[in-house]
């Protein structure tokens, strides 16, 4: 399979926890996404990374957010200290420059519930 | 700034009948445009894009959507629905100038295809 891998596909935890979640992109996609998406909502930007530069944050990425690439490969969301708005699906996506008129390749998302 | 607004929340839409998802956009430059579609519990899929050159794009599963700059539109259609394509509809928009290829996408809209 060469498309966008998201793992787990779901998560479900107390309140208060840490969650990690892992995104491995397209192999040749040196651009990866994160995104939040509320049920029956649009997905919300939160942070884009440049192979392992970490180059835009949204404010929606509070403190309690923080996400690595650190090999310019897979990435990894973690969410420290959660709370129940913090239940959505976290997607993730890539791209490459010379597709940067082709949008993203999404993966199927990580959907998180905290209780 | 860059922005979509998908105006309806639901189209409900006999089988057979023509189908057409509104979207409206705002971008300080010249905007790539996208359209999305996503399943239940599912990421998002990639339906076609306007980028530049003919202002009606046609793609995949038969939509094709018409690009109108004056009216700053992006409405995704097709002639004929059917019940498979019941779904999560979500345009997208880059600002062309803008850097890091992010996308900002519109609220969504469900369509409901009736047998």
């Amino acid at each position: 399979d060469t498309g966008v891998s998201q793992n787990p596909r779901h998560k479900i935890t107390k309140r208060g926890q840490n969650v990690t979640f892992r995104c491995d992109p397209i192999s040749e996609h040196n651009r990866l996404y994160w995104y939040r998406q509320t049920l029956g909502q649009g997905p919300e930007f939160l942070t884009y990374f440049q192979n392992e530069a970490q180059l835009e944050k949204s404010r929606l990425l509070s403190d309690r957010f923080s996400a690595e690439r650190p090999k310019g490969s897979f990435s990894t969301l973690e969410i420290q200290r959660t709370e129940q708005g913090d239940s959505a699906m976290y997607l993730c996506a890539s791209s490459s420059p010379g597709q940067r008129s082709y949008g993203y390749t999404f993966g199927s998302g990580t959907r998180l519930t905290v209780v | 700034a860059q922005s979509v607004a998908q105006p309806e929340d639901q189209v409900n839409v006999a089988e057979g009948n023509p189908l057409t998802v509104k979207c409206t956009y705002s971008v300080s430059g010249n905007p790539y445009l996208f359209w999305y579609v996503q399943y239940p519990n599912r990421g998002l899929q990639f339906l076609l894009k306007y980028i530049t050159g003919d202002n009606l794009v046609k793609g995949s599963y038969g939509f094709e959507a018409e690009f109108n700059k004056s009216q700053t539109s992006f409405h995704l259609k097709k002639p004929s629905a059917l019940v498979s394509d019941s779904a999560l509809y979500f345009c997208a928009v880059r600002d062309i100038k803008a850097a890091g290829n992010k996308l900002t996408f519109g609220g969504g809209t469900r369509v409901l295809v009736k047998p």
